[in-house]
């Protein structure tokens, strides 16, 4: 079992730019949920997808936008990127309708210069 | 407004000794509470965690202790290892309807353990 995964692991983007992130759950988990972690912080919620739809949503500006395939992988999408969108995005998985625990991925590493 | 607060930012023990980490939370909604540890270039690894209805869930080495009326949860490690050696996150989620569980984490406590 592969676990989670994400890719690319490292990025470097240039103010303005548009970035895609991507990530496989865990064989099994249905739900994905991205987190953007700032350094020094703990990983903050950005929304999470089930069934192909955004199901919950942080407090993210449009600018973050995700979507889910049929296979249940998701794609992360941040446009006009920013120096403070700079972080550790991380990808976790579980399967719907419970209370278990997320699995998460190594996370991909975005540095907006 | 942090509705998840780990105020020790940093634990040093030694080997052999108890480890206890501490998390408050101020949403009355939370009813799941779970600790995650994360290593340098790793994703958070989901350690132990605890319903409401209970106030203590045990995994061999490791004990969570949830004060309901309080708002507050520790996490217990004896024998602490130097393995251990991590940051360790308390996240909380609430009920939201059945459907899956949006995770809200505190800032972290990065915990070394000397041999």
């Amino acid at each position: 079992d592969a676990g989670v995964t994400q890719s690319p692991t490292h990025l470097i983007k240039t103010r303005g730019q548009q970035v895609t992130l991507r990530c496989s759950p865990k064989s099994g988990h249905d739900t994905v949920s991205w987190y953007q972690q700032a350094l020094g912080q703990g990983p903050q919620f950005i929304f999470q997808y089930y069934e192909e739809e955004e199901r919950q949503r942080g407090n993210f500006p449009d600018r973050f936008s995700g979507h889910q395939f049929p296979n249940y992988s998701s794609e992360l999408n941040v446009n006009a990127l920013l120096l403070g969108d700079s972080a550790l995005y991380l990808c976790a998985s579980s399967p719907i309708g419970t209370a278990s625990e997320a699995f998460f991925g190594q996370g991909t590493r975005l540095t907006v210069v | 407004d942090q509705q998840v607060k780990q105020n020790s930012p940093s634990l040093s023990v030694q080997e052999g000794r108890i480890s206890i980490l501490n998390c408050d939370y101020t949403n009355s909604m939370f009813d799941y509470f779970l600790w995650y540890k994360k290593y340098p270039a790793e994703g958070p690894t989901f350690l132990i965690s605890i319903s409401s209805i209970k106030d203590k869930n045990e995994d061999g080495r490791f004990t969570v202790f949830l004060n309901k009326s309080a708002k507050h949860l520790s996490l217990h490690i004896v024998p602490s290892q130097p393995g251990d050696s991590a940051v360790y996150f308390c996240a909380a989620s609430e009920n939201s309807g059945g459907s899956n569980y949006k995770l809200t984490f505190g800032k972290g406590t990065l915990l070394t353990v000397n041999p």
